[in-house]
């Protein structure tokens, strides 16, 4: 099916661990991005990329790396979780950087004890 | 520093009633948008206005962008029970986009 897709929708570690999310779109868009919602903060931009190879921070980056080497896939990775990245985590993405609609995906809640 | 504030927070109300939700900034946005979401999903764009002082309607939700192109409201008119959920604004520039908060609207029957 055509959209935008995240994995695992809930995901239990342990605070030290790595932990990837996954996030996949079929629409060929070429921006993706990453975000953190926490309560009273909205959404949050962790990274986000405009093209294959290309990637930037957002607004939280520290602790979490991304890599973007096909279009259609965005992991978001945490190489050592910590209690303070307990979130639930949104990827998007958009057509262009010209403050189009984003494309969002179900989310992965994240708890690290 | 939020650089979108959304108010209230958090709205309670009864079916029938009107309510006004409020995205302010200090910041130029080249477009704002506005989202909803509801549990277990991610936010769903509702509209988008580009223009200072535009104003769209969506059935019942009227949304209207600052002259200034700084601040946005969303006017809800007779509120429904289906209408409960999160509403996010947020602000484009430099493609990226800002987020406010969010408002948490719950309608009672």
């Amino acid at each position: 099916d055509a959209g935008i897709t995240q994995s695992p929708r809930y995901k239990i570690t342990e605070t030290g661990r790595q932990v990837t999310l996954m996030c996949h779109q079929t629409w060929s868009h070429s921006y993706m991005f990453w975000y953190r919602q926490d309560l009273g903060h909205g959404l949050r931009l962790i990274y986000y990329s405009a093209a294959a190879d290309i990637t930037d921070k957002g607004e939280v980056p520290d602790g979490y790396v991304v890599s973007r080497s096909k279009t259609e896939n965005f992991p978001l990775t945490l190489e050592s979780a910590t209690r303070s990245q307990t979130s639930v985590y949104f990827c998007a993405s958009t057509p262009s950087d010209l403050g189009q609609p984003q494309h969002f995906g179900d989310g992965t809640r994240l708890s690290i004890l | 520093t939020q650089l979108l504030e959304q108010s209230p927070q958090f709205l309670s109300i009864q079916e029938g009633e009107n309510l006004t939700v409020y995205c302010n900034s200090s910041s130029v946005f080249s477009s704002l948008q506005w989202y909803r979401q509801e549990p277990g999903e991610g936010p769903v764009l509702l509209v988008t206005v580009v223009t200072g002082g535009e104003v769209k309607k969506l059935k019942r939700l009227t949304f209207q962008f600052g002259d200034a192109r700084k601040d946005s409201s969303l006017h809800i008119t007779a509120a429904q029970p289906g209408d409960t959920g999160l509403y996010l604004c947020a602000g484009a520039r430099t493609g990226k986009l800002i987020f406010g908060q969010g408002t948490t609207l719950q309608v009672k029957p």
